[in-house]
């Protein structure tokens, strides 16, 4: 049984770019949350999607937008990029809401030159 | 205060006791939690606490939470050199509980 999968593991982007990062929740998981993990931060929660709509959302701009697919899978998308956005983004996968059964993936570290 | 606050750093001798402090912003959270993360890794849940709890323990883990001070504890009893990680305590707010807010982790590093 897999766990949480995130694609790439690294990317590094020049500031005004677009990137897409992908996750892939653990199996039977329907919910997957994104997060932004700064340098000696904690991580800030971008937003979260469920039954393919976007649930709730944390402080962040529009740039930041997302997708979740029929398979449950999800993409996380970021325009004109930031020197501000380079950081760990996290993808964690819930069944159903409940999140003391969270589950985060490795992350993908994004720099921005 | 608005963020959930911990010490940055702990220094322990391999096989005495650790004790990561945290202060949590709302006193409704509904959950409390403590994950662990090693480098280059996502981060694991070792435990959580519900709001009205006051003691939760898990094998060599106690968590203690006073909701009075808004203070959460992780005690790691027998510490090892592979429990050396960052360590953050979380909360999960009551209007929201699909937001959780994180403190910015407590560096333990375990020495021989």
């Amino acid at each position: 049984d897999a766990g949480v999968t995130q694609s790439p593991t690294h990317l590094i982007k020049t500031r005004g770019q677009q990137v897409t990062l992908r996750c892939s929740p653990k199996s039977g998981h329907d919910t997957v949350s994104w997060y932004q993990q700064a340098l000696g931060q904690g991580p800030q929660f971008i937003f979260q999607y469920y039954e393919e709509e976007e649930r709730q959302r944390g402080n962040f701009p529009d740039r930041f937008s997302g997708h979740q697919f029929p398979n449950y899978s999800s993409e996380l998308n970021v325009n004109a990029l930031l020197l501000g956005d380079s950081a760990l983004y996290l993808c964690a996968s819930i069944f159903r809401g409940a999140l003391n059964e969270q589950f985060f993936g490795p992350g993908t570290r994004l720099t921005v030159l | 205060g608005e963020d959930v606050e911990q010490s940055l750093f702990l220094s322990v001798r391999e096989g005495d006791s650790s004790v990561i402090n945290c202060t949590y912003t709302d006193s409704s959270s509904t959950y409390l939690y403590w994950y662990k993360q090693e480098p280059g890794a996502g981060l694991q849940l070792l435990t959580y606490i519900f709001s009205n709890m006051d003691m939760k323990q898990d094998q060599r883990l106690t968590v203690l939470l006073n909701k009075k001070d808004k203070h959460l504890s992780l005690r790691i009893a027998d510490t090892q050199t592979g429990d050396s990680a960052i360590y953050f305590c979380a909360e999960s707010l009551p209007y929201n509980n699909n937001d959780m807010r994180f403190g910015a982790g407590t560096r333990l590093t375990v020495k021989p």
